[in-house]
């Protein structure tokens, strides 16, 4: 089965610092990531649709210049939180497989802005 | 707008019985369905996928689809207190280039000892 990696687990940062997440598929190639927020008691959130050699498709209400998205090879996706604020404590996941298997999610990234 | 509901409970369901989890979704051409489940401070981890009407059973787990009804459920027999976790509903939404999924917001399921 697919088979995703994210790096780091958890993070903390100061107001105005960026902190960029990283999404691995390990043994398939992901022409699609997809990235998630999920805050406390709350349903995941998609955020973007992460293409590889492509821009991003981001979802309404998401700020594509806050929350920048590279997808440079076919086995990694990259997501940077860029002048992050308190409010953008949350946790990030990303996933990527099949579409016809349903999508592996990675194991998440817990960001916390002091 | 593509929505996907399930009751947030909490269910609680006594050691060994069975748990039966319900979805229903607004789309109507929908063809490819998942059950993940979340522990607590963990992310999803996909344990059930159902294309067809009928059930699918997979150890302790069947999946049971009505497109007619819109309607997709999740048993789980001989629930144990490891069960206890967030199950999310999840429909394929063939929008794009490839699909991306659309959630319920998940029910919580509390199996007591």
């Amino acid at each position: 089965g697919a088979v995703v990696s994210q790096h780091p687990s958890w993070v903390i940062c100061k107001s105005g610092t960026s902190v960029k997440i990283e999404c691995r598929s390990l043994d398939f190639q992901a022409t699609t990531m997809f990235w998630y927020r999920q805050f406390p008691k709350q349903s995941l959130m998609l955020m973007a649709t992460s293409n590889e050699g492509s821009k991003a498709t981001y979802e309404q209400g998401v700020e594509k210049d806050k929350f920048l998205i590279n997808h440079a090879s076919l086995t990694l996706s990259t997501l940077t939180v860029t002048s992050a604020h308190p409010e953008d404590s949350s946790f990030y996941i990303c996933s990527a497989g099949r579409a016809l298997y349903g999508y592996t999610f990675g194991s998440g990234t817990r960001l916390t802005v002091v | 707008q593509k929505e996907v509901e399930q009751n947030s409970g909490p269910l609680s369901v006594p050691e060994g019985a069975i748990a039966s989890l319900n979805c229903t979704y607004s789309d109507r051409g929908s063809q490819s369905f998942f059950w993940y489940r979340q522990y607590s401070g963990k992310s999803p981890e996909l344990i059930m996928s159902i294309y067809s009407n009928g059930d699918k059973e997979d150890g302790r787990f069947t999946a049971q689809l009505n497109k007619a009804s819109q309607y997709v459920s999740l048993l789980i027999r001989d629930s144990q207190p490891s069960d206890s976790a967030t199950y999310l509903c999840a429909v394929m939404n063939y929008g794009g280039s490839q699909g991306n999924l659309i959630f319920g917001k998940g029910t919580k399921l509390s199996v007591k000892p």
